[in-house]
């Protein structure tokens, strides 16, 4: 059974600071990786899409990693901003359609 | 990105009455449907895979009975909670594939609220 784990649990930074947010996986066997960001009460945003065959996808100020032999993903942020202070998660596809996501990092970036 | 509305975003209803969520995917086809229950500073956990003009797959220990999902378009697939109970306050969140199976996109979550 797919296993994801976030690490830390939750983060406080102070504005300006560039972050790692770490999120592991027990079942190398993935078609992709997804991190998304929910803000409170609200429902999940897309961030980066990692398919199995790639190593890494940017967006703006954020980069994501994956190494599939080793069951690690990272999300890179750089230059946090009080605006990015929300929940990130990580979330696999296993063979199928279905997400397996883990508990996820509440980050907090304080100005 | 591709956007998938859900709709109504809060309700509250009273206790053994039924209330229905909409999840739309609106610009492109979704084959499969998710729906997420969320609970208070936890992770989603998916309570069932719908495709489309079939029955929905649930989870382990989701009661079918009471959470029925309907997928009757590529474009629309309902959850409807029936005769509520002030145990299924939550939040209620769906997703949406389309047919290449890849990025998956969510709606914007429902807060139910069972009183």
């Amino acid at each position: 059974k797919q296993e994801v784990t976030q690490i830390p649990a939750a983060l406080s930074v102070p504005e300006g600071e560039n972050l790692v947010l770490n999120c592991s996986f027990t079942d190398s066997a993935i078609y992709n990786l997804q991190w998304f960001r929910q803000d409170p009460g609200k429902g999940l945003t897309s961030l980066l899409l990692i398919q199995s065959s790639q190593r890494e996808q940017t967006s703006g100020r954020l980069n994501a990693s994956l190494d599939k032999s080793s069951g690690r993903s990272t999300l890179y942020i750089a230059a946090s901003q009080p605006g990015d202070s929300a929940t990130y998660l990580c979330a696999v596809t296993p063979s199928g359609s279905r997400l397996t996501f883990g508990e996820g990092t509440q980050l907090t970036v304080n100005p | 990105g591709a956007v998938v509305s859900q709709h109504p975003s809060r309700v509250i209803c009273k206790s053994g009455t039924s209330v229905k969520i909409e999840c739309r995917s609106l610009d492109f086809q979704a084959t499969t449907m998710f729906w997420y229950r969320q609970f208070p500073k936890q992770s989603l956990m998916l309570m069932a895979t719908s495709n489309e003009g079939s029955k929905a797959t649930y989870e382990q220990g989701v009661e079918k009975d009471k959470f029925l999902i309907n997928h009757a378009s590529l474009t629309l697939s309902t959850l409807t909670v029936t005769s509520a109970h002030p145990e299924d306050s939550s939040f209620y969140i769906c997703s949406a594939r389309n047919r290449m199976n890849t990025e998956a996109f969510f709606g914007q979550g429902t807060r139910l609220t069972v009183v």
